[in-house]
């Protein structure tokens, strides 16, 4: 079956400008995660979402960051008058449930911030 | 909180040489554990996992045995391949948690 994509693959901006980043989970995942993955940073933890709800934002960097998911299905990040210290790959995992099941990850999205 | 130590590359072996990488964590609850590869240019993909204590995940002639006693998850493949050149990285989940802790990540590189 299909596994999690993410749209674009490749992203360049320019700082000050916002960008949305979209992740397509795999069907029946109720569980979605965004991930950031930097040189300096490794693999952070940005959000979750079980179902349609975000319950814990606390790992988003700033309030430029936001994301939303509909219907429990598509989610986008979008991050906001960005910095080039946002520039990193931002990848999407999906899973059945949370709490210890395996999380199946996107190709990621490569974000450079000129 | 949670968290995971892993040892520390870059990683050069031969082909056909025994690789391990060392992972060790620290939870509060009973956490499940995985490794997942990175391939040049390609995205994290699961390895194996184990989800309690004295659980042997395997895959593609990697293992690491999920140690509770010593809070260590060690990933071991007894002769490496070009092929296995990636980044690894040791990671949790708690069950009562969401998000997956990750280690800093292994980089193997495996010459012919």
């Amino acid at each position: 079956g299909a596994g999690v994509s993410q749209s674009p693959s490749n992203k360049v901006t320019e700082k000050g400008k916002d960008v949305e980043l979209r992740c397509d989970p795999i069907s029946g995942h109720t569980a979605l995660y965004w991930y950031r993955q930097s040189l300096g940073q490794g693999l952070e933890f940005l959000i979750y979402f079980q179902g349609n709800s975000a319950p814990d934002k606390s790992g988003l960097p700033s309030d430029r960051f936001s994301a939303e998911r509909t219907g429990g299905s598509v989610s986008t990040l979008t991050i906001q008058r960005t910095q080039q210290e946002d520039s990193a790959v931002y990848l999407c995992a999906s899973s059945l449930a949370f709490g210890g099941e395996t999380q199946y990850f996107g190709p990621g999205t490569r974000l450079l911030v000129l | 909180g949670d968290s995971v130590t892993q040892m520390e590359g870059p990683v050069t072996l031969s082909e056909e040489a025994f690789l391990t990488i060392n992972c060790t964590y620290t939870a509060t609850g009973y956490p499940s554990l995985f490794w997942y590869v990175q391939y040049p240019g390609e995205g994290l993909q699961l390895l194996l996992k184990a989800t309690k204590a004295d659980d042997k995940g395997s895959n593609k002639g990697f293992e690491a045995t999920y140690r509770k006693e010593t809070t260590s998850f060690h990933l071991e493949k007894g002769s490496v391949q070009v092929s296995d050149s990636a980044v690894y990285f040791c990671a949790l989940s708690d069950r009562y948690d969401y998000k997956l802790s990750f280690g800093a990540g292994t980089t193997v590189t495996v010459r012919a």
